[in-house]
């Protein structure tokens, strides 16, 4: 039972156009939202998080968008840069004692020059 | 940013030896560790979470004689994996977290392979 979905797999963008990464959930009591990038044989590195409140997060050239409604959360890149390649993990989190977090499946990002 | 380290950052054992690794967070106090295990191609599974000072709380499926979590200090969680066979290998990942926050902060990871 995936409560995180990422349905594509993979994304390929040309540099300098907008990346758009994508994931659903399926528990409307999660209430915080994360973006991770991986690269192979590293830790995730933290990118960019929403909370349940707001709806948009800016942090330079990355954004995070959160419908609540359609439970689906987003992360734009622009402009994309081949430094950006990687695999892209949504996460999200309902809180609680331990705050853990819930994983997607991940999107591999390749940004071609 | 926090900094996490992680060692060994690869490491080969022998079935039925035991394997430690550490987690290290090098410039804030971390509450609360987390130990992932990742598999090929596949997304971070969480096995374990734990609170300093206290016994680790493992994910369903985890055996929690296996893989032995101790978090003695605010700075250093292990993972140590016991009598360990071929399909223990596989990426290991920690992350630790403030208290109260929701982010967390990962290592590098530790390959083992178990031969």
């Amino acid at each position: 039972d995936q409560q995180v979905k990422q349905n594509s797999p993979s994304l390929s963008v040309q540099e300098g156009r907008i990346s758009i990464l994508n994931c659903d959930y399926t528990n409307s009591m999660f209430d915080y939202f994360l973006w991770y990038k991986k690269y192979p044989a590293e830790g995730p590195t933290f990118l960019i998080s929403i909370s349940s409140i707001k709806d948009k997060n800016e942090d330079g050239r990355f954004t995070v968008f959160l419908n609540k409604s359609a439970k689906h959360l987003s992360l734009h890149i622009v402009p994309s840069q081949p430094g950006d390649s990687a695999v892209y993990f949504c996460a999200v989190s309902y809180g609680g004692a331990t705050n853990k977090l819930i994983f997607g499946t991940g999107t591999l990002l390749a940004v071609q020059p | 940013g926090a900094v996490v380290s992680q060692h060994p950052s690869r490491v080969i054992c022998k079935s039925g030896t035991s394997v430690k690794i550490e987690c290290r967070s090098l410039d804030f106090q971390a509450t609360t560790m987390f130990w992932y295990r990742q598999f090929p191609k596949k997304s971070l599974m969480l096995m374990a979470t734990s609170n300093e000072g206290s016994k680790a709380t493992y994910e369903q499926g985890v055996e929690k004689d296996k893989f032995l979590i101790n978090h003695a200090s605010l700075t250093l969680s292990t993972l140590t994996v016991t009598s360990a066979h071929p399909e223990d290998s596989s990426f290991y990942i920690c992350s630790a977290q403030r208290q109260g926050a929701y982010e967390q902060y990962f290592g590098p990871g530790t390959r083992l392979t178990v031969t």
